[in-house]
């Protein structure tokens, strides 16, 4: 069964970059397509980024268009999420997540936690 | 974009109820809609896809239906593991949006 673990979160300032991985097991990573999906501490869920499997197409949710970059390395079964000029806002655990048919995201990962604050 | 409204946000129930979580999309999105089932401190979890299409090892005391604007989750005979928060999610088309969500919680 297909397995993601993501990496790279933590405490951060407001105004630096950050770097999340997701790294996937148990299946064949070139062929799916992969979002970034967070939870901000109580609320609800909201989609960040999708990558379809060659990485040719690419989408932002409006609240992050222009700060974040998806990318994939499918030789290394890995997905990127970098995140710049943080804001207090960005503070959430962030999930990676396969779409296995369409959009729909049905393997999903433990998370990593961002936490922006001075 | 497509906006997805949830409702209720919360409901109380007890182990046996029937209970039943609506969505409501901003537009016609045929049915391209999934539910979400999501427990404190851990990833959500696909039960529905495609408005009705029950996901691999979901119980089928939970089920879909809708399509266009208006969905609907139902799950038959409550049980104890099924206290959470639920989502749905509209698939259409980017950006992609989750409903808020319906805590439900042991009455």
């Amino acid at each position: 069964e297909g397995q993601l673990v993501e990496s790279g979160g933590g405490l951060v300032q407001p105004g630096r970059s950050l770097r999340l991985t997701c790294v996937a097991s148990g299946f064949t990573f070139s062929s799916y397509e992969m979002n970034w999906v967070r939870q901000a501490p109580g609320k609800g869920l909201e989609w960040v980024s999708y990558i379809s499997a060659t990485g040719t197409n690419i989408y932002y949710a409006d609240s992050v268009q222009g700060r974040v970059t998806i990318s994939r390395d499918n030789g290394k079964n890995s997905l990127f999420l970098q995140i710049h000029s943080l804001r207090a806002e960005d503070t959430a655990v962030y999930y990676c997540a396969t779409s296995g048919y369409y959009y729909y995201m049905d393997v999903w990962g433990k998370g990593t936690t961002v936490t922006v604050s001075s | 974009d497509i906006q997805m409204t949830q409702s209720p946000s919360s409901v109380s129930a007890s182990v046996g109820d029937r209970v039943t979580i609506t969505c409501q999309a901003s537009q016609g999105i045929g049915n391209w809609l999934a539910w979400y089932q999501q427990k404190p401190g851990k990833a959500p979890k696909l039960l529905i896809y495609g408005a009705s299409s029950l996901q691999g090892g979901v119980p089928s005391r939970f089920s879909g239906s809708g399509s266009g604007t208006d969905f609907s989750l139902t799950i038959s005979s409550l049980q104890p593991e099924d206290f959470a928060t639920y989502y749905c999610l509209q698939a259409k088309r980017t950006p992609l949006n989750f409903g808020g969500g319906t805590k439900v919680e042991i009455k």
